[in-house]
């Protein structure tokens, strides 16, 4: 299986400012990589698709990039609604498998 | 836009059968892949398996054979069983789909907590 690890699992920021989470592939999965934001009792929410691609009707403050089997996801400018935690997944091969979380908190 | 619903019962006895089922509305279960994930506190998520519309299946080997996912065309959804279930398998299941082989989950159901308890 694909081992996705994130980093950090939680992240205390304020709105307006800069975030960036980090997730890395144990193995190469090309650019087979999205972003899910989740809030409390709900689904994830598709984000960023193609280690860079923003999923239609998502605010452009967030972005993706990607090197090598490192993926960044970046919220450009963060505000209220924000407030989440963000899981990355990787669609290159079966198992499917997740990290395991970064909490964005005040 | 495509819904899912997730439905069946909350609690099972350990050793028995885990049931669920996923209705999806406002689109067809035809050309797409369907899949079952779980999200435990301990464990975060973890994708079941998955099934296409033409019933080729892939499952997760964490499971050790004992998920099977089914799909029903003429009702439009998919189910999941897993058998001799354990407090292990307690979590809120999603159903969700791929548009294709290669894709990521852009529809969730809205989850539904099943609790494995005597």
């Amino acid at each position: 299986d694909i081992q996705m690890t994130q980093s950090p699992s939680t992240l205390s920021a304020s709105v307006g400012d800069r975030v960036t989470i980090t997730c890395r592939a144990s193995q190469s999965v090309s650019r087979f990589l999205a972003w899910y934001q989740q809030k409390p009792g709900k689904a994830p929410k598709l984000l960023i698709y193609k280690g860079s691609t923003l999923e239609s009707g998502v605010s452009s403050r967030f972005s993706g990039s990607a090197s090598g089997t490192e993926f960044t996801l970046t919220i450009s400018s963060l505000q209220p609604d924000d407030f989440a935690t963000y899981y990355c997944q990787q669609y290159n091969s079966y198992p499917r498998t997740f990290g395991q979380g970064t909490k964005v908190e005040v | 836009q495509v819904q899912l619903l997730e439905s069946g019962p909350g609690l099972v006895r350990p050793s028995e059968t885990l049931s669920l089922a996923c209705t999806v509305s406002a689109g067809s279960i035809s050309g797409y892949y369907w899949s079952w994930i779980r999200q435990t506190p301990g464990k975060g998520l973890e994708w079941i398996g998955s099934i296409y519309h033409n019933g080729n299946t892939n499952y997760n080997p964490s499971l050790k054979g004992r998920a099977t996912i089914s799909l029903d065309k003429s009702k439009n959804e998919f189910s999941l069983k897993v058998i001799s279930v354990t407090s292990a398998d307690t979590a809120v299941y999603f159903c969700a789909r791929e548009i294709e082989w290669l894709a990521p989950f852009d529809s969730w159901g809205q989850g539904t907590l099943v609790t494995v308890s005597a």
